[in-house]
């Protein structure tokens, strides 16, 4: 069993829909939640940090972390079809008095005008 | 302000060969690491290097080798290549003292092994 697991996708949405991604986890010692967007030939860019559980909200993006069912969410309302990219979850936890990073597949995201 | 610069953007080299790839952190940080991220897949840790030396490494041979200079510019250098060993691999930089809220990404150096 993967650390994390993260359906690939693709997922294809209408534009303005709600767009719901999903990670869940294995490992109870992550500490530190994150959502990475990735465009074509790009590197992945931070679009949200988390700690706790609970939602936190950046514009049109929230993400959700549910620590007792291992299970992480990013919401993205209104969607555009500049959202049209790969999105990835991160994990981390503390190893040897540093993070450790683990990525999730990505879930390929089309916002269709 | 620059981001993170990695160079060359693809490369083509022969089963067997010897690769090096560079990457420039963002202004103000100094702690680099290295991702290799299949097609399809999401990136895999391979090293991180911090104040000249690698402090954390994840599951890859020893033909992965790495090194920091004093600018905090790094190298990877992957000897012997395998045909799996054709990926996007990613430069990703921070601040020692910001941990992962800072960490920033490059837009990697495209290797592929014939």
């Amino acid at each position: 069993q993967k650390e994390v697991e993260q359906d690939p996708g693709p997922l294809s949405v209408p534009e303005g829909a709600i767009v719901s991604l999903n990670c869940t986890y294995s490992n109870s010692a992550f500490q530190y939640f994150m959502w990475y967007r990735q465009y074509s030939r790009k590197g992945p860019e931070l679009l949200m940090y988390t700690y706790s559980s609970g939602n936190k909200e950046d514009g049109r993006f929230t993400a959700q972390v549910d620590k007792s069912s291992k299970y992480i969410s990013l919401f993205i309302r209104d969607s555009q079809p500049s959202d049209s990219a790969t999105y990835l979850c991160a994990m981390s936890l503390n190893s040897g008095g540093y993070q450790k990073v683990t990525f999730g597949i990505g879930t390929k995201l089309q916002v269709i005008p | 302000d620059a981001g993170v610069t990695q160079s060359p953007t693809h490369l083509i080299k022969t089963r067997g060969q010897q690769v090096t790839l560079r990457c420039s952190p963002k202004s103000g940080h100094d702690t680099v690491s290295w991702y290799q991220q299949a097609l399809g897949q999401g990136p895999q840790f391979i090293f991180q290097y911090y104040e000249e030396e690698e402090r954390q490494r994840g599951n890859f041979p020893d033909r992965f080798s790495g090194h920091q200079f004093p600018n905090y510019s790094s190298e990877l250098n992957v000897n012997a290549l395998l045909l799996g060993d054709s990926a996007l691999y990613l430069c990703a930089s921070s601040a020692a003292d910001r941990g992962l809220n800072g960490y920033t990404f490059g837009s990697g150096t495209r290797l592929t092994v014939v």
